[in-house]
């Protein structure tokens, strides 16, 4: 167990529908970052919130949004949903976001679009 | 992020002591090596960092080579739960961890008991 929690395990929509994944991080990590994992296109890395803040953006749509909340749980939206968005989404969090800090990862939430 | 290269696969047995490869030829002074490794079903998990010198932990071991043109993860005695995806990722120090990790295709581990 990371000590990194998402909800929900399994997510199945339409689309054109919208919603939102959680994720809690460690107790007292600072960074959150989102990843997507597809079949085709591998683990990929979308964003990474610091202490409430945006840090860095990766190859995230424009159509998917990310916040982190004071009390640094966050929470990636996704929108105008497609079949392609179908994918394993995974949260990550770290003590202070730098490079030498190990990245602890979530179970990951299941997105199915239909 | 400098690019890695690493086998697609590679079988080993259990209890028997399994060496990772990583190529990494144009690494630069400020990348660190990591390895995660991703089992069935699961989130990815770190396993180990390193800079320069050989490092050890519970899990694993790093063995870096002089040039840091390339590294090896060893794991001293496998069993049938490191049966996993590993992948070998540089991190500049510079960035500040202000991106995310760069997975790449990974060596697909597959342990025979």
């Amino acid at each position: 167990d990371s000590g990194v929690t998402q909800t929900p395990k399994h997510l199945i929509t339409a689309t054109g529908q919208r919603v939102t994944l959680r994720c809690s991080p460690r107790s007292g990590d600072l960074s959150v970052y989102w990843y997507q994992q597809s079949l085709d296109q591998g683990l990929q890395f979308l964003i990474q919130y610091y202490n409430g803040e945006e840090r860095a953006k990766g190859n995230i749509l424009e159509r998917f949004s990310a916040q982190q909340f004071p009390d640094l749980h966050s929470e990636l939206n996704l929108s105008s949903l497609e079949l392609g968005d179908s994918a394993l989404y995974f949260c990550a969090s770290s003590v202070r976001g730098v490079t030498y800090n190990e990245q602890f990862f979530g179970p990951g939430t299941r997105l199915t679009v239909l | 992020d400098a690019k890695t290269t690493q086998p697609n696969s590679m079988e080993s047995n259990e209890e028997e002591p399994v060496h990772l490869p990583c190529n990494h030829s144009t690494i630069s002074g400020t990348d660190y090596i990591h390895w995660y490794r991703q089992l069935p079903s699961q989130g990815p998990e770190y396993v180990i960092h390193g800079l320069t010198s050989n490092v050890n932990n519970r899990m694993a071991s790093l063995a870096i080579a002089e040039d840091r043109k390339s590294s090896t993860l060893i794991l001293h005695r496998a069993t049938l739960r490191d049966a996993a995806v590993y992948y070998c990722i540089l991190r500049d120090e510079w960035g500040g961890g202000a991106d995310g990790l760069t997975f790449g295709k990974g060596t697909h581990l597959i342990i025979q008991p």
